[in-house]
């Protein structure tokens, strides 16, 4: 079956703008997860979804970032204002209910870039 | 504080020979572990998992809960091994998020 989707794939904006990047999951997975992979960095964890609810949105570096998932399946991450520093790639992964047996199944990323 | 390590961020061997990519953690529990690995142009994949304790493509990983390690191995390398590898763990309660390492890039010369 189709795998995690990420759209777009790349995305290119100015300082200041605000920008949204969207997550389609594997179809009946409840858990979905977002990740930031700076370069040369591994990815880091910015917040959890199980169903609808955001159960962790510890990870989220301040509040210009937000993200929701109103039905429980496409997830969209949004930054306002962006800034140079949020230029890296987005990862999504989705998991069938969130256990830490399961294996997480990660979408190809959006790569961001703020200049 | 949760932690991974991966000291190494390039690997090189020739094909052939041994290749152990190193991965240290930092827990209070007993965490899973995963490797993930990236190839050219691919996303990120699930290579293997401590609790399935299977061979996947020829590499294993022992977890040392001792040494608090989970170092990946595989005993003749491959030119196709070549890859980014990443070690992640997930914790024992709350959200099981991953926390990964920094990763190292295997490449194997021919």
């Amino acid at each position: 079956g189709a795998g995690v989707s990420q759209t777009p794939s790349n995305k290119v904006t100015e300082k200041g703008k605000y920008v949204e990047l969207r997550c389609d999951p594997i179809s009946g997975h409840t858990a979905l997860y977002w990740y930031r992979q700076s370069l040369g960095q591994g990815p880091e964890f910015l917040i959890y979804f199980q169903g609808t609810g955001a159960a962790d949105d510890s990870g989220l570096p301040n509040d210009r970032f937000f993200a929701v998932r109103p039905e429980g399946s496409v997830s969209t991450l949004k930054i306002q204002r962006t800034e140079r520093g949020d230029s890296a790639v987005y990862l999504c992964a989705s998991s069938l209910r969130g256990t830490n047996q399961e294996t997480q199944y990660f979408g190809p990323g959006t790569r961001l870039l703020v200049l | 504080a949760q932690r991974v390590t991966q000291p190494e961020k390039l690997l090189s061997v020739f094909k052939g020979a041994p290749v152990e990519l190193k991965c240290n953690y930092s827990y209070s529990g007993s965490p899973e572990l995963f490797w993930y690995v990236q190839y050219s142009r691919q996303r990120l994949q699930l290579l293997l998992r401590h609790i399935s304790r299977e061979s996947i493509k020829g590499f294993t990983a022992d977890l040392n809960k001792g040494e608090t390690s989970f170092h990946l191995k595989k005993p003749f390398a491959q030119e196709e091994d070549s890859a980014m590898y990443y070690c992640a763990l997930s914790g024992t309660s709350g959200t099981y998020k991953y926390i990964f390492g920094t990763g190292t890039r295997l490449k194997v010369l021919a």
